[in-house]
């Protein structure tokens, strides 16, 4: 299993610039995530999504879109990019939530600098 | 106030040293509490969880929590340098049928000298 991977590496765009940030998993997990960290601020979560279909916001979902038409995929989409949006992007998944906790696994991040 | 708080560090330890990696919460929801290690530019990998409160050991970590006082904390025993990574603590409150989002603090950054 290659877990969960994250394309491109790094990508440097121009402000007002779109692009989309790739993510698959091969787990077969139902939930999936997308965090940006900022240095000194953790891991903010941008969006989630429970299954294909299914979508939600997180804390800080302002300048992103997000779908999910099957389990493996999850791309994030940026539109109008803004230099406020630099940060390294990780994509993660999980099995179900339920009632226990579930290992959420990362990605290997992509470093997104807008200028 | 932030739900999570964690002292950025960075830290730096002799090899051999006892580390204590530490984080506050104010949230009293919360019930599921994580370690994660994160390596320079890679992605978190889960190091530990535990469910309540209590002590939890796994190799030459042990994972705590304080429920009554809101804290939570990591002990690295005989540290080495392949443990120089920054440490994120997370949380996560209990709900049925749950999202399983997490909580994270800011991490620190542990740094093992030879």
């Amino acid at each position: 299993n290659a877990g969960v991977t994250q394309t491109p590496k790094f990508r440097i765009l121009k402000i007002g610039q779109s692009m989309t940030l790739q993510c698959t998993q091969d787990m077969n997990h139902n939930y999936m995530y997308w965090y940006r960290q900022d240095p000194g601020m953790g891991l903010k979560l941008i969006y989630y999504s429970v299954g294909a279909g299914i979508t939600d916001k997180g804390e800080v979902p302002n300048g992103y879109n997000v779908s999910r038409s099957t389990t493996e995929d999850f791309p994030l989409r940026l539109e109008l990019a803004a230099p406020s949006q630099t940060s390294v992007y990780f994509c993660a998944s999980s099995h179900t939530g339920g009632r226990s906790y579930n290992e959420q696994f990362f990605g290997p991040g992509t470093r997104l600098t807008v200028l | 106030q932030k739900e999570v708080e964690q002292d950025p560090g960075p830290l730096s330890v002799p090899e051999g040293a006892i580390v204590s990696l530490n984080c506050t919460y104010s949230n009293s929801a919360f019930q599921y509490f994580m370690w994660y290690r994160q390596y320079s530019r890679k992605g978190p990998e889960l190091l530990m969880y535990t469910y309540s409160s209590g002590n939890k050991e796994d190799g030459r970590f042990t994972a705590q929590v304080d429920k009554s006082s809101k804290y939570i904390s990591l002990f690295i025993r005989d540290s080495q340098p392949s443990d120089s990574a920054t440490y994120l603590c997370a949380m996560s409150p209990y709900y049925g049928g749950a999202t399983n989002k997490l909580i994270f603090g800011t991490g620190t950054l542990l740094a093992v000298q030879p």
